[in-house]
């Protein structure tokens, strides 16, 4: 029962460069979210995707890039990344539709230097 | 706008204590949901309880249990008899039934540090 696969656990980068966070779950659940914590925000959504090639912008959008060619990999993809885009990322997944548990993999911390 | 505030940002407490944490939120809709979310030191969230905005009834599940009040818009969470393996950073969160996206509005989280 793998669930949900993060990767890289940690990644350091410089300014500028394009960086590649991996999400794989196991579930085929529907739904995928992309979240970011930081210290007095708890968790803020990034995007989401409610099925293969739908993907909708979160709260926080601005910077990042997400696809989902299959069901199983949400990949998040910052562009240029900067420092206030040194944080620790969730990838999470739900059966359903609107209001189910979220399960989420265990995060990648990245540090944009 | 939802919003969820949890003020008490680290408590600290001693084995056997009890303990609560609150969760304030606001919300213009009648239907919505709310959670509670534990991330342990290893860093992944786990689910503790979900509730509907229809379910008033409090639930306890072993030394964990919730107190939803609408009249105060509060979801408290308490734990008896606290133990060391309850450290962890407990998340409220709150969900809009109508939302397009499962878009969990979380609270700042609380740090509970309980030490033997």
């Amino acid at each position: 029962d793998a669930g949900i696969t993060q990767s890289p656990r940690y990644k350091i980068t410089e300014t500028g460069r394009q960086v590649t966070l991996m999400c794989h779950q196991t579930w085929s659940h529907s739904y995928m979210f992309w979240y970011r914590q930081d210290l007095g925000h708890g968790l803020r959504l990034i995007y989401y995707s409610a099925a293969a090639d739908i993907t909708d912008k979160g709260e926080v959008p601005d910077g990042y890039v997400v696809s989902r060619s299959k069901t199983e990999n949400f990949p998040l993809t910052l562009e240029s990344a900067t420092r206030s885009q040194t944080s620790v990322y969730f990838c999470a997944s739900s059966v359903g539709a609107t209001n189910e548990k979220l399960f989420f993999g265990s995060g990648t911390q990245l540090s944009v230097l | 706008a939802q919003k969820v505030t949890q003020a008490q940002t680290e408590i600290s407490v001693v084995e056997k204590e009890d303990v609560t944490l609150d969760c304030v939120y606001e919300t213009r809709d009648t239907t919505y949901y709310l959670f509670w979310y534990k991330q342990p030191p290893s860093g992944e969230l786990v689910f503790l309880i979900r509730r509907n905005s229809f379910d008033e009834q409090n639930e306890i599940s072993g030394r964990y249990s919730w107190n939803f009040q609408k009249s105060t818009s509060s979801f408290n969470f308490t734990i008896t008899a606290s133990q060391v393996v309850d450290s962890a950073v407990y998340f409220c969160a709150l969900s809009e039934a109508d939302n397009a996206g499962n878009m969990l509005t979380f609270g700042g989280g609380t740090r509970l540090m309980v030490k033997p």
